[in-house]
């Protein structure tokens, strides 16, 4: 059973230009959560999704950033216009019954 | 305000002591605790999950206690190995319905042969 699969792993985009970070959750996980990481820093949330449906986005910022759980495929955090502030690790968790989450191996956005 | 309060400075220790690691917390009422284990440049790996209505659970060499009545929980590793060394994070969901998951800042240990 393949756990959480995060990609790109790196990420470097120029300001203003879009990021797409895909997840894949584990088999038979529908509860996806997306994480940002700053060096030395927590983890800070930032959005919960299951299929199709948006639960929480209380820790996404209301502009450029949005997500998405399709019925197929992965899910996808995309942030609009990037600034350099947007430079972190994300990781994506996915869980089976909303509790013990399993995460991926991050993406490490570098925006120029 | 909620806050999460785990020790922000490293704790070195001995090998093949016990490593003990404090959680604190403050206005949540959590329907559990869970501890995770983060590795530099990595994601965190589940350790354990511990109820409200539970007191201690084990897991091999890991030991979880949640006293909801001091609001605190403290995760020990016996017989610590050098290999154990990485940052610990806490991570509590309220009660009652759902309530987001959110982590504590962790606590790195490191395991000095």
């Amino acid at each position: 059973n393949a756990g959480v699969m995060q990609n790109p792993r790196h990420l470097v985009r120029r300001r203003g230009q879009e990021a797409r970070l895909r997840c894949s959750p584990m088999k038979g996980h529908s509860h996806v959560y997306w994480y940002r990481q700053l060096p030395e820093e927590g983890l800070k949330f930032m959005v919960y999704l299951q299929k199709e449906n948006i639960i929480d986005e209380s820790g996404m910022p209301k502009e450029r950033f949005s997500a998405e759980f399709p019925k197929e495929g992965p899910s996808i955090l995309r942030i609009q216009q990037v600034v350099r502030g947007d430079s972190a690790a994300y990781f994506c968790a996915s869980s089976l019954r909303g509790d013990e989450q399993y995460f991926g191996p991050g993406t490490r956005l570098t925006v120029t | 305000s909620q806050k999460i309060e785990q020790n922000s400075e490293a704790l070195n220790i001995q090998e093949g002591k016990t490593a003990t690691l404090t959680c604190n917390y403050t206005n949540y009422s959590p329907a559990y605790l869970q501890w995770y284990r983060q590795d530099p440049g990595r994601g965190p790996v589940f350790l354990l999950l511990i109820r409200e209505n539970e007191k201690e659970k084990r897991k091999e060499r890991l030991k979880v206690t949640f006293d909801t009545t001091l609001k605190q929980s403290l995760f020990h590793i016996t017989a610590s190995q050098p290999a154990d060394s990485a940052t610990y994070l806490c991570a509590l969901e309220g009660s009652g319905g759902y309530q987001k998951v959110t982590f504590g800042t962790g606590t790195k240990l490191q395991v000095i042969p």
